[in-house]
């Protein structure tokens, strides 16, 4: 069973618009974290946004928020504002407890903001 | 921020031909890095798990014989991918752990797109 799905191959949104991407996980473990990176064409993986599962509040970075909703298993990430500099593959990705911080990646949303 | 430096970020070589691709810690130690391989369009597959001073921990189905780990130091780690054929061809990317704390991310490299032909 996949540990980190996400549902939406691709994502269109329309600037200046709000716009979530969809991420369940599947753990036993009462201790993990959840981690969202953006990947752009050039390749390199940048880090949005981080949620503990101890976390009571839903983590914030600037334009990027998680609504996290812990009975359902699912880390949404919710980009306000989109900017045509949002195109790019959306990563979510899951660290259980235990396991060396490793970090288990869904396949990814394709996010494209049209002018 | 943390800064992870891979290089080199691209390579184009004949078959037969053994690679090494560095990931180095600009501006922290790093006990701990990653090796991950990324097909087009794919999600990133971890390869191995890299241990300074001590042996890399490979995933399974992954051959330590051809993708050599040396981490001999808090900064940098390599990759060596040994006698390379066309099926080798991928994007590989590090990423290193800052910190100790549960809450810290991985932070990752620009990767390296390896073309064998």
């Amino acid at each position: 069973a996949q540990k980190i799905t996400q549902t939406q191959p691709g994502m269109f949104v329309q600037e200046k618009e709000a716009v979530t991407l969809d991420c369940t996980y599947d753990t036993s473990d009462q201790s993990y974290g959840l981690f969202w990176y953006k990947q752009p064409s050039s390749g390199e993986m940048i880090f949005l946004i981080y949620q503990g599962s101890y976390d009571e509040q839903n983590a914030t970075e600037g334009r990027y928020s998680l609504n996290f909703q812990k009975a359902r298993k699912s880390a949404n990430l919710v980009i306000s504002a989109s900017q045509l500099g949002d195109s790019a593959m959306y990563f979510c990705a899951m660290r259980e407890g235990g396991s060396n911080y490793k970090l288990t990646f869904g396949k990814g949303t394709l996010l494209t903001v049209n002018p | 921020g943390a800064v992870v430096s891979q290089h080199p970020s691209r390579v184009i070589c004949k078959s037969g031909t053994s690679v090494k691709i560095e990931c180095r810690s600009l501006d922290f130690q790093a006990t701990t890095m990653f090796w991950y391989r990324q097909f087009p369009k794919k999600s990133l597959m971890l390869m191995a798990t890299s241990n300074e001073g001590s042996k890399a921990t490979y995933e399974q189905g992954v051959e330590k014989d051809k993708f050599l780990i040396n981490h001999a130091s808090l900064t940098l780690s390599t990759l060596t991918v040994t006698s390379a054929h066309p099926e080798d061809s991928s994007f590989y990317i590090c990423s290193a752990r800052v910190g100790t704390g549960v809450n810290q991310p991985q932070h990752f490299g620009d990767g390296t797109r390896l073309s064998i032909l």
